[in-house]
């Protein structure tokens, strides 16, 4: 299993960032996906879960009507579009696998860092 | 559902056992039988890996010395002798009440 986040950088408050993940080593489109986020030096907060098929998704209510989760399961990929970004969204991202919809989560991307600042 | 982990800092001597509990304030207990409660661990500068699910199933790779236990709202994570790759933050995470999923605020090992 291999997890690849990209598109991560600097914006500025306000401003809009997509993120992808890439994903390989098992059936994609089997699985539920997440996007957990891990502010510098701090713990770990869930932000978005989206089912097999995109039929549905859920948010943290800290991102909730500003970050959007899709998926594109012809190209083993995950996205996270987020807009109106504050300085509080300053985090590394990951990209998750959901095992089985009970256990939620197992394998976890690299990270992509996204810096919110003027 | 809150995660609460104890102690957050954890120093331990070489070849010395370690303890790191987790409580969450509604049991975790599903209504399929099974309780879903994980640990993480995540070394310096890397992503977090999963060690144990289901409170006491270790993942594929993961060295007997990590065991998992416990049932209900308690929970813990033993290592049975610490080595220096085991140095990092461990983190429990439930997955029953969602969203959200949440994290436990994470235990920091280091050797003494």
């Amino acid at each position: 299993v291999q997890l690849v986040e990209s598109g991560g950088g600097l914006v500025k408050p306000g401003g809009s960032l997509r993120l992808s993940c890439t994903a390989s080593g098992f059936t994609f489109s089997d699985h539920y996906m997440h996007w957990i986020r891990q502010a510098p030096g701090g713990g770990l907060e869930w932000i978005a879960r989206i089912t097999d098929t995109g039929s549905a998704t859920y948010y943290a209510d800290s991102v909730r009507g500003r970050f959007t989760i899709s998926r594109d399961n012809t190209k083993n990929s995950l996205y996270l579009q987020m807009n109106t970004l504050r300085a509080e969204d300053t985090a590394v991202y990951y990209c998750a696998r959901d095992p089985d919809t009970s256990n939620k989560v197992d394998y976890w991307g690299l990270g992509a860092l996204v810096t919110v600042s003027s | 559902v809150v995660m609460t982990q104890s102690p957050l800092s954890l120093p331990v001597t070489l070849g010395q056992p370690a303890s790191i509990s987790c409580r969450s304030s509604q049991s975790l207990l599903y209504s399929d039988g099974n309780t879903y409660l994980s640990w993480f661990q995540q070394r310096p500068g890397q992503s977090p890996r999963r060690l144990i699910y289901q409170v006491s199933n270790r993942d594929s790779g993961v060295p007997d010395r990590f065991s998992g236990s416990g049932s209900g709202t308690d929970f813990t994570l033993k290592i049975s002798r610490v080595e220096a790759e085991d140095v990092g933050v461990y983190y429990c995470m439930q997955g029953v009440y969602w969203p959200p999923v949440t994290f436990g605020q994470g235990t920091r090992l280091e050797i003494k």
